[in-house]
Parts: C-alpha cells; sequence; structure tokens
C-alpha cells in the first residue's frame, strides 16, 4: 500500500533554513498522474498547503510563502523535500507530506506528520 | 484566514446526522467539482473521505456523503457514531494563483 514518512530535524533556529524529506514507498512517483505536496498545521489549528512537485519538476506554490518555499524531487530515491528560509516562530507547525490527485487536487495519502519547532 | 469558510464546530447524538458547509466563491467551489473532505481525529493525521464533491474512496462508510449547490459543498454524516468524533476540512482546486484552498476546519463532537 502507498505509505509516505517525513524525516528532518525536529528543531530549527530563527533565520535558518527547514529541511524535510519525505520517502514514498508502495507507488513510484515516476509514474506520473498525481503531484507530491506539502502541507502544514500549526497546533491546533486549520491546514495550509504550502506547495506541490510532479515528477517531472514542475512545482507550484503557495504564494503566501512568497519566494521562501523550495520543493524538489529524487525520483531515483523516490523522495521528495522542502526546504523553507528565514524561518520564525510562526513556522512552528506540523509537517505532512502527501500524494495529490493530479486530476481534483484532493490528498488520498499522507504521512503521519512531523513536528517543527522554530527556536533558539 | 482560510480562503474556505466552514462554521467552527458541530455536534450531534448518537446515530443523528450532521451537516458541515464550506463555502466559497466562483474561484473555487462555484466553478469546479474539484471538492474533497478531510477527518481528522485527534493527534492524527488528514483522512480523505470524501473527493470530487461526492465520491467515497474504498472504505470509508456510506454514512459520509458529500454534495454542493452553487459556491457551497456539505459534508453529511448520518447515524453519528462515537468514532466520528474529531475535526474535518474541506479543499477545493481554485482558479486563482494559490491553486489549493482549505477550509479552517470544523469540529464535531458527538454528545
Amino acid at each position: 500500500q502507498v505509505q509516505l514518512q517525513e524525516s528532518g530535524p525536529g528543531l530549527v533556529k530563527p533565520s535558518q533554513t527547514l529541511s524535510l524529506t519525505c520517502t514514498v514507498s508502495g507507488v513510484s512517483i515516476s509514474s506520473g498522474g498525481s503531484y507530491w505536496s506539502w502541507v502544514r498545521q500549526h497546533p491546533g489549528k486549520g491546514l495550509e498547503w504550502i506547495g506541490y512537485i510532479y515528477y517531472s519538476g514542475i512545482t507550484s506554490y503557495n504564494p503566501s510563502f512568497k519566494s521562501r518555499v523550495f520543493i524538489s524531487v529524487d525520483t531515483s530515491k523516490n523522495q521528495f523535500s522542502l526546504r523553507l528560509t528565514s524561518v520564525t516562530a510562526a513556522d512552528t507547525a506540523i509537517y505532512y507530506c502527501a500524494k495529490v490527485s493530479g486530476y481534483d487536487r484532493h490528498f488520498d495519502y499522507w504521512g503521519q506528520g512531523t513536528l517543527i519547532t522554530v527556536s533558539s | 484566514q482560510s480562503a474556505l469558510t466552514q462554521p467552527p464546530s458541530v455536534s450531534g447524538s448518537p446515530g443523528q446526522s450532521v451537516t458541515i458547509a464550506c463555502t466559497g466563491t466562483r474561484n473555487d467551489i462555484g466553478s469546479y467539482s474539484r471538492v474533497s473532505w478531510y477527518q481528522q481525529p485527534p493527534g492524527t493525521a488528514p483522512k480523505l473521505i470524501i473527493y470530487e464533491v461526492s465520491n467515497r474512496p474504498s472504505g470509508v462508510p456510506d454514512r459520509f456523503s458529500g454534495s454542493k449547490s452553487g459556491s457551497t459543498a456539505s459534508l453529511t454524516i448520518s447515524g453519528l457514531q462515537a468514532e466520528d468524533e474529531g475535526d474535518y476540512f474541506c479543499s477545493s482546486f481554485t482558479s486563482t494563483t494559490t491553486d489549493i484552498v482549505f477550509g479552517g476546519g470544523t469540529k464535531l463532537t458527538v454528545l
């Protein structure tokens, strides 16, 4: 079955770069038809779409993150990654990676999520 | 402030039905049938329960149903069970630069 797993440091200092990797199993990112996405959730709050990438490298980002976000893909490892620069305490959240239907943009599989705390 | 509007909370007794509304605009729900719903029990990741307005993934009980009228989508849960408690989020494709938008979430309490 399809599974996604986030990995990365749980603590990031202010002004530094948050880096996360999502390892996908049960489906090949290269098979196409899906986007590979990052979503975050501030504790006790709603979901916020960050962006997604297609296996070819095409990306789409939430404008709210302006130029701070970068999503990349490594098809040889069946992984995709998130980089968020110049983080502040407002970036403290649970970060999820997810598989997104290419047509109607529904999130059909999610990782378990990882809590990232921004603090000195 | 979320792009899609949901009520903060709803409640119902076991066996009853509840409906959660999700209001958007002509840029999203009003023009596209690309609405999905997610269930998130406390401390867990979201789970897809409805896609393309009214389709249920395999394994989701038929107690969960979705519909759309104009710019408002709705999720109805019939025959409420204690295990249905948690947060529910709607999402839609949007023709704006954002591409994907979420609702703020609705907390369901089973009394």
